[in-house]
């Protein structure tokens, strides 16, 4: 099983550029969660899904479009790139049947660097 | 919403110690409190979870405690090794009616010194 994998790994943008990230989730997880993370700063919830076809805002979502069309997918894009979205991006996910306290599995991260 | 403190951004250790690292929350207590490990250039991996009527929770060499008077965990890990230097990090729901969102500290980076 690969997991939780995030593509691309490194993107580098321009201010006013637009873009995608892809996460894929192999494990039939319902739950799938966007966060970012900035020294000092820990990780913070960008938007995240409770299943296929729904999405929800997080602590910090201006800036950020998410969809989820397929069930293994969750995609986050930036429809205009600002400096302040640089930052390192993780996905998440999780099972629904865990107690209410699903721990998160999560990608290897995407770094993104907006000039 | 929660707000997470995690004490000292680093702390260094002498290996075969013992490390403690601290979490505290503010505002409303959680029915959980995770523990998650990063490495360099990694996601965080899950290590443990303890639930609010828990006192205590051991996995190895491996103990989280959660006070909820003190609004507290504390993480162990003892007999250390180098092994287990890395960033750790700890999440709670972001708020009362939100038990799956997650809120994380900005963790305490542990070295553990040969």
């Amino acid at each position: 099983n690969a997991g939780v994998t995030q593509t691309p790994k490194f993107r580098v943008l321009k201010t006013g550029q637009s873009m995608t990230l892809l996460c894929a989730q192999d494990m039939n997880h319902e739950y799938m969660y966007w966060y970012r993370q900035d020294p000092g700063m820990g990780l913070r919830l960008i938007h995240y899904s409770v299943g296929e076809g729904t999405t929800a805002k997080g602590e910090v979502p201006d800036g950020y479009n998410v969809s989820r069309l397929k069930k293994q997918n969750f995609l986050l894009g930036l429809e205009s790139a600002a400096p302040s979205q640089t930052s390192v991006y993780f996905c998440a996910s999780s099972y629904s049947t865990s107690g209410n306290t699903g721990e998160l599995f999560f990608g290897e991260g995407s770094r993104l660097t907006v000039l | 919403s929660q707000k997470i403190e995690q004490n000292s951004e680093a702390l260094n250790i002498q290996e075969g110690k013992t490390a403690t690292l601290t979490c505290n929350y503010t505002n409303y207590s959680p029915a959980y409190l995770q523990w998650y490990r990063q490495d360099p250039g990694r996601g965080p991996v899950f290590l443990l979870l303890i639930r609010e009527n828990e006192k205590e929770k051991r996995k190895e060499r491996l103990k989280v405690t959660f006070d909820t008077t003190l609004k507290q965990s504390l993480f162990h890990i003892t007999a250390s090794q180098p092994a287990d230097s890395a960033t750790y990090l700890c999440a709670l729901p972001i708020s009362s009616g939100s038990a799956r969102q997650l809120t994380f500290g900005s963790g305490t980076q542990l070295t553990v010194l040969p």
